[in-house]
């Protein structure tokens, strides 16, 4: 099955720097690349999210660019604010098979 | 945007007993539900697949028939933990899927077993 690889497990930022967390997964097959933010005791949270036709998309501070070639996608925070302190998670999925799978997560703190 | 509900968001339970978590979309018919089950510090790990009418797909290492699924209408599935005890307090995550790729998340239900 799939596995994804995530780096750092934890990162600290000082605020209005920019944070970029990693993974790389096995499966070529996967297509679809969402990011979740996830603070203590909640739901994940949908960020951002590519699908393999493309190669960087960008929603304000943040941006998601993937290297399928590679099979690693990167997430980019950019001029981080406190309030993006959490734990952030990837994660990849093959449409035919629906299922998610997630990358061990990053403790993103932001030191103001 | 699309809702997706949980219930009981925190339980507390006697080793022994069963409890059930209802997920239900609110405002979009689910085609397929998951669950995940999330330890404290961890990554959420898929439970099981579930198919409105059909049985559900459990990962492996994960004991149907203590994990019992339930997905009877496209807006309602259920997880039943059955025989609970200490080791399956966890926090427990459904996800709602409509016809495109994005997952809905639940908020998410805390059980503890005493």
């Amino acid at each position: 099955g799939e596995n994804v690889e995530q780096h750092p497990s934890t990162l600290s930022v000082q605020e209005g720097d920019s944070a970029v967390i990693k993974c790389t997964y096995s499966d070529s097959a996967s297509n679809y690349f969402p990011w979740y933010k996830q603070e203590l005791g909640k739901r994940p949270q949908l960020i951002i999210d590519i699908r393999s036709n493309v190669g960087e998309k960008k929603d304000q501070r943040i941006a998601v660019t993937l290297n399928k070639t590679a099979k690693h996608f990167s997430l980019h925070i950019t001029e981080t604010q406190p309030e993006d302190s959490a734990v952030y998670f990837c994660a990849c999925s093959n449409f035919g098979n629906e299922k998610l799978t997630f990358g061990t997560g990053t403790r993103l703190t932001i030191i103001p | 945007g699309a809702v997706v509900s949980q219930h009981p968001s925190w339980v507390i339970c006697k080793s022994g007993t069963s409890v059930k978590i209802e997920c239900r979309s609110l405002d979009f018919q689910a085609t397929t539900m998951f669950w995940y089950r999330q330890f404290p510090k961890q990554s959420l790990m898929l439970m099981a697949t579930s198919n409105e009418g059909s049985k559900a797909t459990y990962e492996q290492g994960v004991e149907k028939d203590k994990f019992l699924i339930n997905h009877a209408s496209l807006t309602l599935s259920t997880l039943t933990v059955t025989s609970a005890h200490p080791e399956d307090s966890s926090f427990y995550i459904c996800s709602a899927r409509g016809g495109g790729f994005e997952q809905y998340f639940g908020p998410g239900t805390r059980l503890t077993v005493t």
